[in-house]
């Protein structure tokens, strides 16, 4: 059974970075596709990116080009989801969730991040 | 862009059938996902790769299509079923997995 414990609730000023954490137990990160997905306060789910298992490589939501990073830490089998350039519109719940067949089996809890001045 | 167009809510009373749409250009071509999300909870896949169905999900749940719409149908509809429900799908032609909106049933 696969495990995910982000990391916990954050508060950024606009224009600033926040780096969310996802750490894996149950299996290794290698065994896994990660992906991020948000979902803004009494809103949709928002798809942001991930590792692409087909082509081996990480891809992102075009509308998140340029001012996300997702990394991995296959050492202590943790990713990382870095978002830059904050605005109020970024208020949201960012969970990490596993894909398998681009399906999501397995999510994190959620970490709300909140930006505000 | 790959668009799913699903209905904002859809509101039944108990032990009656639930219908919630997902609408998308030639969607019988893909494989779509169902997830039905609590408050304040995670996501949770209810039906995948179009029909099966995960340990624990009851067989209420079931999945159907026609033309470009895929529906999710429940069941017997007990209040435990009342939560948001999503279908998602991944789209080769974009390489972006795509949610629908998202629909609140709400158990009368």
């Amino acid at each position: 059974q696969v495990h995910l414990v982000q990391s916990g609730a954050e508060v950024r000023k606009p224009g600033a970075s926040v780096r969310v954490s996802c750490t894996v137990s149950g299996y290794t990160l290698t065994e896994l596709s990660m992906h991020w997905v948000r979902q803004a306060p009494g809103k949709g789910l928002e798809w942001m990116g991930g590792f692409d298992p087909e082509n081996l490589e990480t891809i992102y939501a075009q509308k998140f080009q340029g001012r996300v990073t997702m990394t991995e830490d296959t050492s202590t089998d943790t990713a990382y989801m870095e978002l830059s350039s904050l605005t109020s519109e970024d208020t949201a719940v960012y969970y990490c969730a596993t894909v398998q067949q681009w399906l999501y089996g397995f999510w994190g809890q959620g970490t709300l991040v909140t930006v505000s001045s | 862009s790959y668009v799913l167009t699903q209905p904002p809510s859809v509101s039944v009373a108990p032990g009656e059938t639930a219908s919630i749409t997902c609408g998308g250009n030639n969607i019988g071509s893909k494989s779509v996902h169902w997830y039905q999300q609590r408050p304040g909870q995670a996501p949770v896949v209810v039906i995948y790769y179009d029909r099966d169905r995960p340990s624990g999900i009851p067989d209420r749940f079931s999945d159907s299509y026609s033309g470009s719409t895929a529906t999710l149908t429940i069941s017997r509809v007990e209040a435990g079923d009342e939560a948001d429900y999503y279908c998602q799908v991944w789209d080769h032609e974009s390489e972006h997995v795509v949610f629908g909106g998202g629909t609140k049933l709400t158990v009368l």
